[in-house]
C-alpha cells in the first residue's frame, strides 16, 4: 500500500474564494482518489483519475496529476461553508491487490 | 437505506473489557475494509476481505483485534480486552473491485465511535 501526504495541513479561505490542495506519494500508481470527510463521518468519494489523465472535472472540482513530479492537487472553485471538510488523497500503486490508504488531509475551513 | 451501515455508532466500554462492531456493507460489494481513526489524522488501514477471504491484515493490528466475515457479507470486529489507547473512531468501508481492484472506489459508513475508560 502507498499513503499520500497532502499539503497544506490546514487551509482557511473566504466563501466564494477558490481552494487549493495538493498531495505527493512516491511509487507509481495506476490511479489516485480524492475524498472528502465531513466531521464526525465516514469519507466520501469525489474523483478519481487515472496514471494516464492529466486533468479531471467533476462540477466545481478540478483535479490535476502529475506523474512525472508524482503529484496531485485538487481544486474547488466558488467555495461554499458545505465545503468545510477534511480532504485525503488515496494513490493506487498498481495491481489492485493492496488496500487503499489515506495521509492526514487537508482540513479546509470556508469562512462566511 | 443502500448505503454502509455500522452498529453501533457510538460505544463505550471500560478497560479490560471485549468490544464487538459491526459493519454491514452494500449489498453487492466483493470487498470490505476497516479503517481506524483518532482526531486529526487520517483513516489508518486495519484489514481488508475479498468476499470471505481476509487479504491483507496491517502491522500495527495487535493480537486483541479479530475481524470476520464469515459468509461474505456482514463483517464484525472484535477488540479484546481494550486499552485506552483503543479509543477511536472505526470505519467500515466497501467497494466492487470487479477488474482486480484497480479502479475501485470505497465506500464508508460513518463509523462507530469508541470511548475506552
Amino acid at each position: 500500500s502507498q499513503q499520500g501526504e497532502e499539503d497544506p495541513q490546514a487551509l482557511s479561505i473566504q466563501e466564494g474564494e477558490n481552494a487549493t490542495m495538493n498531495c505527493s506519494y512516491k511509487t507509481s500508481i495506476n490511479n489516485l482518489q480524492w475524498y472528502r470527510q465531513n466531521s464526525g463521518r465516514g469519507l466520501v468519494h469525489l474523483i478519481l483519475i487515472r496514471s494516464n489523465e492529466r486533468e479531471k472535472h467533476s462540477g466545481r472540482l478540478r483535479v490535476t496529476l502529475d506523474t512525472s513530479k508524482k503529484s496531485s492537487s485538487l481544486l474547488i472553485t466558488a467555495s461554499r461553508a458545505a465545503d468545510t471538510a477534511s480532504y485525503f488523497c488515496a494513490p493506487r500503486p498498481g495491481g489492485g491487490a493492496d488496500g487503499l490508504t489515506f495521509g492526514k488531509g487537508t482540513h479546509l475551513i470556508i469562512q462566511p | 437505506d443502500t448505503g454502509v451501515s455500522q452498529d453501533p455508532r457510538h460505544k463505550i466500554t471500560k478497560r479490560g473489557q471485549n468490544v464487538t462492531f459491526r459493519c454491514d456493507p452494500i449489498s453487492e460489494h466483493n470487498r470490505l475494509y476497516w479503517y481506524r481513526q483518532t482526531l486529526g489524522q487520517g483513516p489508518e488501514f486495519l484489514t481488508y476481505f475479498q468476499n470471505e477471504a481476509q487479504l491483507e491484515k496491517s502491522r500495527l493490528l495487535s493480537d486483541r483485534f479479530s475481524a470476520e466475515r464469515p459468509k461474505g457479507s456482514f463483517s464484525t470486529l472484535e477488540i479484546q480486552r481494550t486499552e485506552q489507547g483503543d479509543s477511536a473512531m472505526y470505519l467500515c468501508a466497501s467497494s466492487l473491485a470487479s477488474d482486480g481492484g484497480i479502479n475501485e472506489k470505497l465506500f464508508f459508513g460513518s463509523g462507530t465511535q469508541l470511548s475506552v475508560l
